[in-house]
Parts: structure tokens; sequence; C-alpha cells
């Protein structure tokens, strides 16, 4: 079965620290974003990546980071610099940075205690 | 700067009422009008590509139209299962594969 998947669904997390989202793909697609979904707003993107070894940030990068040593594999890493990073977070990918469709994974909603 | 607005923010129907969301946009240059479908707590489900106004495409009760400045979702004879948010994204000519989401209708089709 072809697909994204994301990992933990639910996460919780104390103040001060940081935590790492997972996001695999298995459809072999070239390029992957990172997005926020806070109540009555559209998707923010977070960071993206083209292509392996290669990522830019995008509109609301500040307190998040990125990696992508695997073309299967983009975590998102949320870091105590954060200052609001309770929100639904989505990952997506897509087959190279010429299509267009982007298709998400599940998503991690993630709550700070 | 690129911006999509949806409208109305929620919408209830009765079941077989048809009606339409609205998505308008700004845009330097439209290379795509996506839109998708939301159930809570889950990832978007891709429904439609739009490319250049007057463009329509169909699936099942959903049919999706561009213009040069909005898009449109008819949903004909909704049913209950039809019930999420539909989202509207567009991206733009210049840079990355970046797209500008709106921020959803929330429908609800109730027997």
């Amino acid at each position: 079965d072809g697909g994204i998947t994301q990992s933990p669904k639910y996460l919780f997390r104390k103040e001060g620290q940081n935590v790492t989202l997972s996001c695999e793909q298995n459809l072999n697609h070239d390029a992957m974003y990172w997005y926020r979904q806070d109540p009555g707003q559209g998707l923010r993107l977070i960071y993206y990546s083209q292509i392996v070894n290669d990522f830019q940030k995008g509109d609301i990068a500040e307190g998040y980071s990125v990696s992508r040593e695997k073309k299967e594999s983009f975590p998102l890493t949320v870091t105590s610099a954060q200052k609001n990073p309770t929100a639904f977070y989505l990952c997506a990918s897509c087959p190279d940075r010429d299509e267009n469709e982007q298709f998400f994974g599940p998503g991690t909603r993630l709550t700070v205690l | 700067e690129d911006q999509v607005t949806q409208s109305p923010e929620a919408l209830r129907l009765q079941e077989g009422e048809s009606s339409s969301l609205n998505c308008s946009y700004t845009v330097s240059g439209l290379r795509g009008l996506f839109w998708y479908r939301q159930d809570p707590g889950k990832g978007p489900e891709f429904l439609f590509t739009l490319y250049s106004a007057g463009e329509e495409k169909e699936k099942e009760r959903l049919k999706a139209t561009l213009t040069k400045k909005e898009s449109f979702l008819h949903i004909t004879a909704p049913k209950p299962e039809d019930s999420a948010t539909y989202l509207c994204a567009v991206q733009g000519l210049g840079g990355y594969n970046k797209l500008i989401f709106g921020a959803g209708t929330r429908l609800a089709v109730h027997p």
C-alpha cells in the first residue's frame, strides 16, 4: 500500500522540550512539505524539500527544523523556540517540483502542556 | 500578495439540497487551483486541480469550476457523508511548488 504515514497521531510536550514528528512516504516522491493547521486558518507552510539533502524555509519556519537524509523521510523538529507550538501538523509529498498536486498524510496533533 | 478567501465559513444543508462553495483568489499568475476535502482530525484528501478559466471537473456529486478570479465547488443532491471541510488552494507561477490555502468551508449535510 503506497502512501504517507505520520507518527505519532497525538503528541504531548512540556514547555521547553524539543519534539520530533515523523513523516515517511513510499510513493517515490521527490518533494516533501510540512504544514501547520490552526483553527479558522488556512494551512501554512513551515518547510519544504524538493530533493534529498536540500530543504528551504517556508512562511513560518521560526522555531522549527528539518532534515532530508533519505528520499522517503522528512522529519520535523519543533524546538523550544517555537512560542505557540500547539497545532495540527500535516506532511505532504509531490512527485517532483514540476508536478502540482500535493498528497497529505493523516497528521499529528501536538499539544503543549 | 497571493491570497485565497473561501465563503461561506460554514454551510448547513438538508440532504438533497444543492449548493455552491466559493473560493476567491488573487495570485500573480495562476499555475493551478486545487480543491481538497478534510474530515475532522484527518489530512486533506485531494479532489480536483483546475488550470485555466472555463475548466470544469466532476466527481460524483461534486463539480468544480474556474474563472479568472474565483472557483466554485458545486454540490448536487448532497448526502450526509459529504459533510466535511472543503479547502481551496492556489499555486502561482513564481518559485517553487507552494500552495496558498484558504481557511476552508465547513459543510454539514443533515438527513
